[in-house]
């Protein structure tokens, strides 16, 4: 195991549904990221935290709303989802350089 | 424009058997490249980081290879393992920090 997990591993939304997505490091990292990996494209980055503050947001629409209370974990809020928005969702941790820890990531299915 | 190509997109051999995989970069100014493994409903793993000098890396039976002049790279795997089964994915970084992923190369390893 890489020391970062996230709960659930698997969920299947309605678009008026409201979930959330839990992340946990386990590694004393101060930076956390969420990504999204959609099939036949490379991975999307789409939220970067550093010591807990939001420090890059890719355009990502509002329906997703991250939260970050600490620097061990990291939450992705999900509302009025699209189909669309079916992917496996990545949550990653680092310390300093480009290496990423990934958890096993979050099978998300919108009906 | 920075991109990351993998090739092939998909490569089946029986167990036992050598591979290589390959990834080309446009990323400039490089800072350095990386290999990760992701197996299926997990995230990726990272095998190998290179900077711009080095020319090869080993990690078990996976050796990655280097060429900052051509900005190609290689994955090659020796004497395959079922386990050996998973996508691997190139990432280059950019001396501004950003990281861009190739789409992967799917490797089946059959009996």
């Amino acid at each position: 195991e890489t020391g970062v997990t996230q709960t659930p591993r698997h969920l299947v939304m309605g678009m008026t549904n409201k979930k959330s997505l839990k992340c946990e490091q386990h590694l004393g990292h101060n930076a956390m990221y969420w990504y999204k990996q959609s099939a036949k494209k490379p991975l999307e980055l789409m939220f970067v935290y550093n010591f807990k503050e939001q420090t890059e947001n890719n355009s990502v629409p509002s329906r997703f709303s991250p939260e970050c209370p600490n620097s061990s974990h990291l939450f992705l809020h999900l509302h009025t989802l699209q189909p669309e928005d079916s992917a496996l969702y990545l949550c990653a941790s680092s310390q300093e350089g480009p290496g990423r820890f990934f958890g096993p990531g979050t099978r998300l299915t919108v009906l | 424009k920075n991109q990351v190509e993998q090739s092939p997109q998909s490569l089946i051999i029986l167990e036992g058997k050598n591979c290589t995989l390959q990834c080309n970069y446009t990323v400039s100014p490089f800072s350095n490249l990386r290999w990760y493994k992701q197996d299926t409903g997990r995230g990726p793993v990272s095998l190998t980081i290179m900077t711009f000098s080095e020319n090869t890396k080993s990690n078990g039976r996976y050796t990655a290879t280097l060429d900052a002049d051509t900005k190609q790279s290689s994955l090659h795997i020796t004497a395959s393992q079922l386990s050996d089964s998973a996508s691997y994915i190139c990432v280059v970084s950019a001396q501004n920090r950003k990281l861009i992923w190739g789409l992967g190369t799917s490797l089946a390893v059959n009996p």
